[in-house]
């Protein structure tokens, strides 16, 4: 079963606006949260991330929000720019465990319109 | 900062053969590495986590006799497909993180391709 979920296979955005991406999870025991970006032919490159002592958290055009109790958590890209086109995956851990690997998402590609 | 490499890109080759992996940790020491495998429209699943000079820790249902993981020092881990069939064709991925409180950061990923 998918821990992780990223609903919206891909998401249209004039350049300019605001891009909201959505993550859902299952799992109550993930305490630590992170979005990451790729481009074709290449891994994943580390954007941003939350832990669950927070509900919000910011770097630069970059914001992510968490709500615990829905499970729920977004990333907001404002303003977009045509380089934000790309692969964004919704990642999820459990820290202080043994095995701290990253549940992903299927990712959502996103795709500025200019 | 934190640049992963990892070589080969793509790998062909013929069923039975064995294939070698590696992953390189470029401008920090890696203490933990990870690997994973996607398959089409999936997302990245966790295959192991190896610790510099300790065994692997693999996740469930993967075969630990046929992925062979070795993380001999602080910036390489090799993975090694051993007699590699067609259902083993796949996307591996690897990460690196320097310590727990850092973010992981991946590699470029190897296409391979067994025929």
């Amino acid at each position: 079963d998918q821990q992780v979920k990223q609903n919206s296979p891909s998401l249209s955005v004039q350049e300019g606006r605001i891009s909201i991406l959505n993550c859902d999870y299952t799992n109550s025991m993930f305490d630590y949260f992170l979005w990451y970006k790729k481009y074709p032919a290449e891994g994943p490159t580390f954007l941003i991330s939350i832990s669950s002592i927070k509900d919000k958290n910011e770097d630069g055009r970059f914001t992510v929000f968490l709500n615990k109790s829905a499970k729920h958590l977004s990333l907001h890209i404002v303003p977009s720019q045509p380089g934000d086109s790309a692969v964004y995956f919704c990642a999820a851990k459990v820290t202080g465990g043994g095995a701290d690997g990253l549940t992903f998402g299927k990712g959502t590609h996103l795709i500025i319109q200019p | 900062g934190a640049v992963v490499s990892q070589h080969p890109s793509w790998v062909i080759c013929k069923s039975g053969t064995s294939v070698k992996i590696e992953c390189r940790s470029l401008d920090f020491q890696a203490t933990t590495m990870f690997w994973y495998r996607q398959f089409p429209k999936q997302s990245l699943m966790l295959m192991a986590t190896s610790n510099e000079g300790s065994k692997a820790t693999y996740e469930q249902g993967v075969e630990k006799d046929k992925f062979l993981i070795n993380h001999a020092s602080l910036t390489l881990s090799t993975l090694t497909v051993t007699s590699a069939h067609p259902e083993d064709s796949s996307f591996y991925i690897c990460s690196a993180r320097a310590d727990r409180d850092q973010p992981q950061h991946f590699g470029d990923g190897t296409r391979l391709s067994i025929l």
